[in-house]
């Protein structure tokens, strides 16, 4: 069974700190994604990867960047945290193809910018 | 813009009836569809997917059903049961998986 591992299920830090999220999978999956979720607007793509140093934009990467340096971890780093950041993060794997392979999710880091 | 809307974003069942949750989506070369489910406090999780070279597929309780003409795919609930509570996710290949917005389920025992 697929297992990803997310590194905190909760997290409380200060506006301007820097952030580092960490997602672990165990699978030998290529493609790994960031999301983070919001009442009301679902799952939105922040970056995803295909590949070990490969990343992409998602759809909302403004005050976000990523950082895989080997195959089986994926780490989403908030540069200036602030408030409007407070969400749930979702990380998530799959096998090759980012857009037709199910994706399995790790269960999520609940971040609180103060 | 939105690439995948999804309705409706709450639905209120009695047990034993069925639930319908309805997708569309923009991009015609779309090929793959799956349906999320996310209990209260758990991860999302797969339920069933779908691929463009079929119409229909059911598993158990649960189908889906794609129309490629009119890019919409819809979630087929029968014979709802409490555990079917949760919240429902349908999503669409853009340049990666893009989610709808998601369905409430609730289902009155």
């Amino acid at each position: 069974d697929v297992k990803v591992t997310q590194s905190s299920r909760y997290l409380v830090k200060r506006t301007g700190e820097k952030v580092f999220l960490e997602c672990v999978q165990d699978m030998d999956h290529e493609n790994m994604f960031w999301y983070r979720q919001d009442p009301g607007l679902g799952l939105r793509l922040i970056y995803f990867s295909y590949d070990v140093k490969m990343k992409e934009k998602g759809d909302i990467p403004e005050g976000y960047s990523v950082s895989r340096e080997k195959k089986e971890r994926f780490s989403l780093i908030l540069e200036s945290a602030s408030t409007n950041q407070t969400s749930m993060y979702l990380c998530a794997s799959s096998f090759t193809g980012v857009r037709n392979q199910p994706q399995h999710f790790g269960d999520g880091t609940r971040l609180s910018i103060l | 813009g939105e690439n995948v809307e999804q309705h409706p974003s709450t639905l209120s069942v009695q047990e034993g009836d069925s639930a319908v949750i309805k997708c569309t989506y923009s991009d015609s070369a779309s090929n793959y569809f799956p349906w999320y489910k996310q209990e209260l406090g758990k991860r999302p999780q797969l339920i069933i997917d779908i691929r463009s070279n079929v119409g229909e597929k059911k598993d158990q309780r649960i189908a889906v059903t794609l129309n490629k003409t009119a890019k919409h795919f819809s979630l087929h609930i029968t014979e709802t049961q409490p555990e079917d509570s949760a919240v429902y996710f349908c999503a669409a290949p853009r340049r990666a998986l893009t989610f709808g917005s998601g369905t409430r389920l609730q289902v009155q025992p």
